[in-house]
């Protein structure tokens, strides 16, 4: 299973764009790389989901460049309603689970927007 | 679309009691998961069913911790009996069909253990 690798936490202010990266060194050419976002007394809720290149929704945009071995997820114009804890995670894109192939989060990257 | 269901939100039992974790998928969904997330850490898979078989249980205590999931929809996750170290949030998620489809998370149930 191909390990993830982030920031503990990072510090942001409002209006400014923030960048997360994530390490994934060994990962496999099936995986697909998968972030989440997780608020307080909540469960964690899907932000995107890349392979390679570039992928853009309406709330992020993740960057994989061609070795794949870290991707970053990138939040425009950050408000106070997006501190929150950023998973990264790594997983077979064909697989249908089971102990080798889950998705496996990790401690995630707490990020602080401060006004 | 109705979100996954989960209950009770919180809970409060004594070691050596037991308690069951209740959640309701999505419609349709045929994967369900049961995470358990200690404060400060990551999500933890406990079990994962497709259908009402089990596809991974390898994180599961097993001597304590028991999951079904009847007809393929609802499921429960029973902990008998608690330990002090159970004390967490219980996360209950569904999606369509593999991994790589985006999973729904229900609120969670916290448990705590005295």
């Amino acid at each position: 299973l191909a390990k993830t690798t982030q920031p503990i936490s990072m510090d942001s202010y409002e209006g400014q764009e923030v960048n997360i990266t994530c390490s994934h060194n060994n990962i496999a050419t099936n995986d697909y790389i998968t972030w989440y976002q997780q608020f307080p007394s909540q469960g964690p809720r899907f932000i995107i989901q890349g392979y390679k290149t570039k992928v853009t929704n309406e709330v992020a945009s993740l960057f994989i460049p061609a070795d794949r071995k870290s991707s970053t997820l990138s939040l425009p114009r950050v408000s106070l309603s997006d501190t929150a804890v950023y998973y990264c995670l790594v997983g077979d894109i064909m697989n249908y689970g089971g102990s080798q192939g889950n998705l496996i989060f990790g401690k995630g990257t707490k990020l602080s927007v401060k006004p | 679309e109705a979100g996954v269901a989960q209950s009770p939100r919180y809970k409060i039992i004594e070691k050596r009691q037991s308690v069951a974790f209740w959640c309701n998928p999505i419609s349709g969904h045929a994967t369900l998961y049961w995470y358990q997330q200690i404060l400060g850490q990551g999500p933890k898979l406990l079990i994962q069913f497709q259908n009402n078989g089990v596809v991974d249980d390898s994180q599961l205590p097993k001597d304590r911790f028991s999951a079904e999931r009847l007809k393929g929809v609802d499921s429960t996750l029973k902990i008998q009996p608690a330990k002090l170290e159970d004390s967490a949030v219980y996360l209950c998620a569904s999606s369509l069909d593999r991994v790589s489809d985006t999973q729904y998370f229900g609120p969670g149930t916290r448990l705590t253990v005295l």
